[in-house]
């Protein structure tokens, strides 16, 4: 079965500053996606980014990127020049078959 | 952008009445869940269904039921709703995909009086 485990219920970090988030998994797939999701207070869940497998370069979009170590099966996610809009729940996922599987989700508060 | 609709965004009732909680997407996505998120805590999945007439339960118990009769309509209904119904419920679509998505509905918090 597939597992995504998240060990830093919550994280802080200062404004500008860069902040990890860990995310390790397990699954049996050969190829598979990770994605990570972002649920500020408001609660809307937002997808931040996307990894493929199969790639061997880290995804990247804007000031957030992953570092993708396969054979360790970990997935983090670095959020650079933090904001204050960062504040909020993050969550690390992968599908398998015809079900995500979530973490249980950091909670990152961003300090002015 | 992912066009997927959840009414009401917020609803208080009195313990006991009966409620039906919208969802819906334009999508055509034929795999749609329901999951259910107290504040600051993970997902669990109530509910889900792979198309029409297809509806089964989650890993979380739940009094709950859904129905699919339609591919971008899937409800979720409590009968009698208790103060332990309290809580955020989030609808999701997914093409099946793997590389796709979960594409979410803004969420339904639900406080039971």
């Amino acid at each position: 079965a597939q597992t995504v485990t998240q060990s830093q219920p919550e994280m802080s970090v200062q404004e500008a500053e860069t902040v990890t988030l860990s995310c390790t998994y397990d699954t049996s797939e050969n190829n598979y996606y990770l994605f990570w999701y972002k649920q500020p207070p408001s609660r809307q869940m937002i997808l931040v980014i996307r990894q493929e497998a199969y790639k061997q370069q880290n995804a990247t979009e804007n000031r957030f990127s992953v570092n993708f170590q396969k054979a360790a099966k970990s997935f983090s996610l670095k959020i650079s020049d933090s904001q204050l809009g960062d504040t909020a729940m993050y969550f690390c996922a992968s599908p398998t078959g015809n079900q995500f599987y979530f973490g249980t989700g950091t909670s990152l508060t961003v300090i002015p | 952008e992912a066009d997927i609709y959840q009414t009401p965004r917020y609803l208080v009732i009195g313990t006991g009445k009966k409620i039906t909680l919208e969802c819906s997407q334009t999508m055509g996505h034929d795999k749609m869940y329901w999951y259910q998120q107290d504040p600051g805590m993970e997902l669990h999945l109530i509910h889900y269904s792979y198309g029409v007439n297809s509806t089964e339960k989650g890993d979380l118990s739940s009094e709950s039921t859904v129905s699919r009769i339609r591919t971008e309509h899937f409800p979720l209904t409590l009968e009698s709703a208790r103060p332990s119904h309290t809580s955020q419920y989030l609808c999701a679509s997914w093409p099946g995909h793997q590389g796709s998505p979960l594409h979410f509905g803004n969420g339904t918090r639900l406080t039971v009086t």
